[in-house]
Order: structure tokens, then C-alpha cells, then sequence
């Protein structure tokens, strides 16, 4: 089975930056993905690492380290629109074959950014 | 863009009736999914398929069952709906291809059990 364990809350000023951590245990690991879901809305892709190392899109940043079975999403220049829950998620191989794959995902980060 | 929709925003629903949950994906996507959301618990995964009639259990698939016949539509089905399933279920999809990590999600759907 997979676990995953991420902090419940946190909370940052505006333009600052912020690091959210996400530690997995799992049976089989392909990557490491993380979605933000800001209230009432459709969880939205955000990055996959694959292999170990930084990957950087805009503001945002993804790390992921397969030997500690840990990574993270960095936040820069924070905005109050990035107030939002992100979670998070491992993907593993399904039981039927190439085509068939599953995430699991944390249980969410509530980012709260104030002014 | 892709485009993920699903039949209903709010359904209420009285114990024990049979629930159909509707998603239907515009692009071609090989694979779907079926989550649902509860507060301090993350998206669980309840079924997924790969391909058309094909179905694999998640990690809560009891009191559940699915229906793929095509392949732009997925169904979830609650054969008696009982008032522990009250919750946001989240439809996604994504393809084999390029952007196969990447999965698209639906509006969602709340569903109230009486």
C-alpha cells in the first residue's frame, strides 16, 4: 500500500516563499505529482517528477529525493490567489498491466497566504 | 482544453435508492477515475479503468461499482445509497500519451444522503 504524509496547514505572507513537504511510503513509486484545489474548485495538475532533482515552472518548484522518499513544492513571491489546499500524490503501477496506473494521494496542505 | 464533465453539481438522495454518478471526457483519454473527497482526508480512490469495460478496484471501492461501455463515459453506481457516502466525488481522466502523468479533473459532484 501507499501512505503519504504532508502538513495540514500553513500559512505564509504575501511574497514570501514557502516549502511544503510530502513523505511517502510505498510498494512501488514511478512519481511524485502535486495539484492544487483552491476551495469549491477542480483539483488542478501542477508538476511530476519522475526522477530526483529540482523542476522549476514559474514561480513554482517541485523537488523530489527517491532515496529519502521525500519531496516538496516550493512557492515563490507568494499571492493571495495561491491560497489554496495542495496536495501531493504517488503513482504506482495498477494490477492489469501497462495501461492501468492509480494515484494516491495526501490528505492536503491548506496554504493560507496573508498580506 | 480538455474538457471533464460530470452530470450533476448537488444531488440529494434518500437511503437505500440507487445512485447513478455520470463523467464524460472530450479527449479521447484511455484512462478514468473515480474519487471521492472528504474533509481531512484527501481524495480516495474508489474504481479506475483503462480501457473500455475494463475496471480495477481503488482503495475503497465497497458499496460501489462502475460501468465503462464507452470510452469518453465512465459511471459510478451506489447500488444503496447509505448516509456514509454523503461526499464529493471527483471524476478524472487522462491520456497514455504525452501529458500521461497529468490527470484532469471534473467539477465534482456533492452528493447528500438522507
Amino acid at each position: 500500500g501507499q501512505s503519504l504524509e504532508q502538513p495540514s496547514e500553513v500559512t505564509a505572507v504575501e511574497g514570501a516563499i514557502v516549502q511544503i513537504n510530502c513523505t511517502y511510503q510505498t510498494s512501488g513509486f514511478y512519481g511524485l505529482s502535486w495539484y492544487q484545489q483552491h476551495d469549491g474548485g477542480a483539483p488542478t495538475f501542477l508538476s511530476y517528477n519522475a526522477l530526483d532533482g529540482l523542476e522549476e515552472t514559474g514561480r513554482f518548484s517541485s523537488f523530489l529525493s527517491r532515496s529519502d522518499s521525500y519531496g516538496y513544492l516550493l512557492l515563490q513571491e507568494l499571492q493571495m490567489k495561491d491560497s489554496a489546499s495542495y496536495f501531493c500524490a504517488v503513482r504506482d503501477q495498477g494490477h492489469s498491466g501497462a495501461g492501468s496506473y492509480q494515484l494516491t494521494f495526501g490528505k492536503g496542505t491548506k496554504l493560507s497566504v496573508i498580506p | 482544453d480538455v474538457k471533464v464533465t460530470q452530470s450533476s453539481r448537488y444531488l440529494v438522495k434518500r437511503t437505500g435508492e440507487k445512485v447513478f454518478l455520470e463523467c464524460v471526457q472530450d479527449m479521447d483519454h484511455e484512462n478514468m477515475f473515480w474519487y471521492r473527497q472528504d474533509p481531512g482526508l484527501g481524495l480516495r480512490l474508489i474504481y479506475f479503468s483503462y480501457d473500455v469495460k475494463m475496471k480495477e478496484k481503488g482503495d475503497i471501492p465497497e458499496g460501489y461499482s462502475v460501468s465503462r461501455e464507452k470510452k469518453e463515459r465512465f459511471s459510478l453506481i451506489l447500488e444503496s445509497a447509505s448516509t456514509n457516502q454523503t461526499s464529493m466525488y471527483l471524476c478524472a481522466s487522462t491520456s497514455l500519451g504525452e501529458r500521461r502523468n497529468e490527470q484532469f479533473f471534473g467539477p465534482g459532484t456533492r452528493l447528500t444522503v438522507l
